[in-house]
């Protein structure tokens, strides 16, 4: 059974890179069924995309983040990651990754729903 | 991008009772929705795709329905460990968005 992690520091500085690692295990990352995303929540508050990367290599992201948003995929390690440049105090958030499943139906196909996430990780911006 | 809203952002039910949660769209996602259960500390959890089909493992007392823009995830005999945040997500439309979630309370 697939499972993701995510790791990486807990505390970064404002205006520096937050920089955080999923590993996947328990399955390819490799596979065009699937695509992989990062997710955010800042504490109590709902969930926000924030990018995906495809089994291609092409990733999207939350315009929300402007170009902050950088999402790399390592193959050979079963991983992917994510860079958010110049945080603020407002990028605090739970971070999490997630597989997402590539759906088709009727001729069409989605990049569909979203199984399993990893557990998630706290990164708080503060000096 | 499709907006989402999810009603009643808090719900409270007593043991045994019936929960039922509203999600809908700004414009139809066809069947295309998923729900997901967030427990307190934990992170989301698949319980529907596709607007009725469970996930692997979820009991048979979730349910989803629905269609076009107006969708429901119906808990019956709703027990202890089903206090959580419930979330709507469309895919029908990129990118996929989420509503606000529902807070199931149990009485």
């Amino acid at each position: 059974q697939v499972q993701l992690q995510e790791s990486g520091p807990g505390l970064v500085k404002p205006s520096q890179t937050l920089s955080l690692t999923c590993t996947v295990s328990g399955g390819s990352i490799s596979s065009g069924d699937y695509y992989w995303i990062w997710i955010r929540q800042p504490p109590g508050k709902g969930l926000e995309w924030i990018g995906y990367i495809f089994y291609n290599g092409n990733t999207y992201h939350n315009p929300s983040l402007k170009s902050r948003v950088s999402i790399s995929v390592d193959t050979s390690k079963t991983q992917f990651s994510l860079n958010l440049s110049s945080v603020t105090a407002a990028d605090t958030a739970f971070y999490y990754c997630a597989r997402g499943r590539r759906y088709c139906s009727g001729g069409t196909c989605y990049w569909a729903w979203f199984d399993p996430w990893g557990q998630g990780t706290l990164v708080t911006v503060s000096s | 991008e499709i907006l989402m809203t999810q009603s009643p952002a808090t719900l409270s039910v007593s043991p045994g009772e019936r929960a039922t949660l509203s999600c809908r769209a700004s414009q139809s996602v066809n069947n295309n929705l998923a729900w997901y259960q967030q427990k307190p500390g934990q992170a989301p959890r698949l319980l529907i795709y596709g607007t009725s089909t469970r996930a692997t493992g979820v009991p048979a007392r979730f349910s989803g329905s629905g269609s076009g823009a107006e969708f429901t995830l119906t808990i019956t005999s709703l027990q202890s460990e089903d206090s959580a945040v419930y979330y709507c997500q469309q895919y029908n439309n990129w990118p996929q968005t989420f509503g606000q979630g529902t807070q199931v309370e149990i009485k």
